[in-house]
């Protein structure tokens, strides 16, 4: 199969507050994983990705841990903030990397 | 360094008729991906096009054709529209081969495609 599962499909938080988002794969095959941000009526920006080879990355605010073994990843916003307020896609590679799987996206909204 | 470029922003048409979306890529970038968007939903992987072939389709019928040309730009083309191919078509570019290096993929900012 190839699909990639995405949890919870909206997510609201308080401003400081953190935020995490959950990704289930499953080729076991996958092992490059994107994370983007889509803010409404812009293009999907990518914000951070991590390969199989390391468990977890972190830049400033935001962390990507990878689990390959229960084939799950997850973005995680600390200190959130109202321009963290969009919609966040995860991805994988499936297929032999023949073709990318997107997630069903998580509409994150800071509340100030 | 110019983004991934995509034309026209808008496009109207009706019932039947044929759409012709174009993209640039990246300079650089030899891998072109074209995505649908619908109002509201995830991004559906349409083509994979790499060194003007196309590598890979998603589930879409064949009225959903496209190609690349030598200069790595490429072009959607969908015949016989229907209603419910009123979307945001997204382009994305990126270094050769794609996912298989771990490549990621750059978005332009889409073509939105409206059928009367």
């Amino acid at each position: 199969g190839e699909n990639v599962e995405q949890h919870p499909s909206t997510l609201s938080v308080q401003e400081g507050d953190s935020a995490v988002i959950k990704c289930t794969y499953s080729d076991s095959a996958s092992n490059y994983f994107p994370w983007y941000k889509q803010e409404l009526g812009k293009r999907p920006q990518l914000i951070i990705d991590i390969r199989s080879n390391v468990g977890e990355k972190k830049d400033q605010r935001i962390a990507v841990t990878l689990n390959k073994t229960a084939k799950h990843f997850s973005l995680h916003i600390t200190e959130t903030q109202p321009e963290d307020s969009a919609v966040y896609f995860c991805a994988a590679p499936s297929g032999g990397y023949q073709k990318v799987t997107f997630g069903t996206g998580t509409k994150l909204q800071v509340i100030p | 360094e110019a983004g991934v470029t995509q034309s026209p922003t808008h496009l109207i048409k009706t019932r039947g008729q044929q759409a012709t979306l174009r993209c640039s890529p990246i300079s650089g970038h030899t891998s072109v991906y074209w995505y649908q968007q619908a109002l509201g939903l995830g991004l559906q992987f349409l083509l994979w096009y790499d060194e003007g072939e196309e590598r890979n389709r998603g589930n879409f019928p064949p009225r959903f054709s496209g190609r690349q040309f030598p200069n790595y730009s490429s072009e959607l083309n969908v015949n016989a529209l229907e209603l419910e191919d009123s979307a945001l078509y997204l382009c994305a570019s990126s270094l050769a081969l794609g996912w298989t290096g771990g490549q990621p993929q750059h978005f332009g900012d889409g073509t939105r495609l409206s059928i009367l």
